[in-house]
């Protein structure tokens, strides 16, 4: 069975640190890797698409994604208040079409 | 604007009846999904369609039922079959060229 797993948390930093959130997936034909945030009690909103190996930035975020390790991780710099939420990794499985979501990752920037 | 619909937001029902949920999308997007979430829980796939007149299971299934009659259109209903309805529901679609999903705002059913 294909799987994203990822630490349930809650992860709690203070405000102005750097947010380290990490993700496994199990299928090694999985081309494509997703995050989401998703407030209490909203939709997921994607804030990151990664597709090759290495590092995406994209203002305070930055995807890593290391295909051998079967790892990818989100980074958010100089965390607010405003970033706590929880967070979806999902990866394409090896096959295009649905999504395959960890259970997310709580995070808490504390003040 | 472009973007997903869902309605209606919050939904209350009582045992024994099927209810309908409404998903429309103006992305020109092919494929469409419904997805549950329980609280604390991932998202798990209902169904999906990938072409209008078709559709699939998800992981899910049972004690739901959808159609895909219109390229925007992927309604849900929620049978009586359904042992446990009482959850967020989510609608998605996506463009195949990023495989990126789009998410609806979700509708809540709420069994009393």
């Amino acid at each position: 069975q294909k799987e994203v797993e990822q630490n349930s948390g809650p992860l709690s930093v203070p405000e102005g640190a750097i947010a380290s959130l990490n993700c496994t997936y199990s299928d090694r034909g999985s081309q494509s890797f997703f995050w989401y945030r998703q407030y209490s009690g909203k939709s997921p909103e994607l804030i990151m698409s990664i597709y090759s190996n290495g590092d995406k930035e994209d203002g305070r975020f930055t995807a890593q994604l290391n295909k051998a390790s079967q790892y990818v991780s989100l980074l958010i710099r100089d965390s607010q208040p405003s970033d706590s939420a929880t967070y979806l990794c999902a990866s394409d499985g090896g096959s295009q079409g649905n999504l395959i979501f960890g259970k997310g990752t709580k995070l808490s920037v504390k003040p | 604007d472009g973007g997903i619909t869902q309605s209606p937001k919050y939904l209350f029902r009582k045992e024994g009846q099927n209810v309908t949920l409404s998903c429309e999308q103006n992305l020109n997007h092919d494929a469409m999904y419904w997805y549950r979430q329980d609280p604390g829980q991932g998202l798990r796939l209902i169904y999906y369609s990938q072409i209008v007149n078709d559709f699939q299971k998800g992981d899910i299934a049972e004690g739901y039922s959808v159609s895909r009659e219109k390229k925007e259109s992927f309604p849900l209903t929620v049978t009586s079959a359904q042992k446990n309805p009482t959850a967020f529901y989510l609608c998605a679609s996506t463009t195949r060229r990023t495989g990126e999903l789009f998410f609806g705002e979700g509708s809540r059913l709420t069994v009393l």
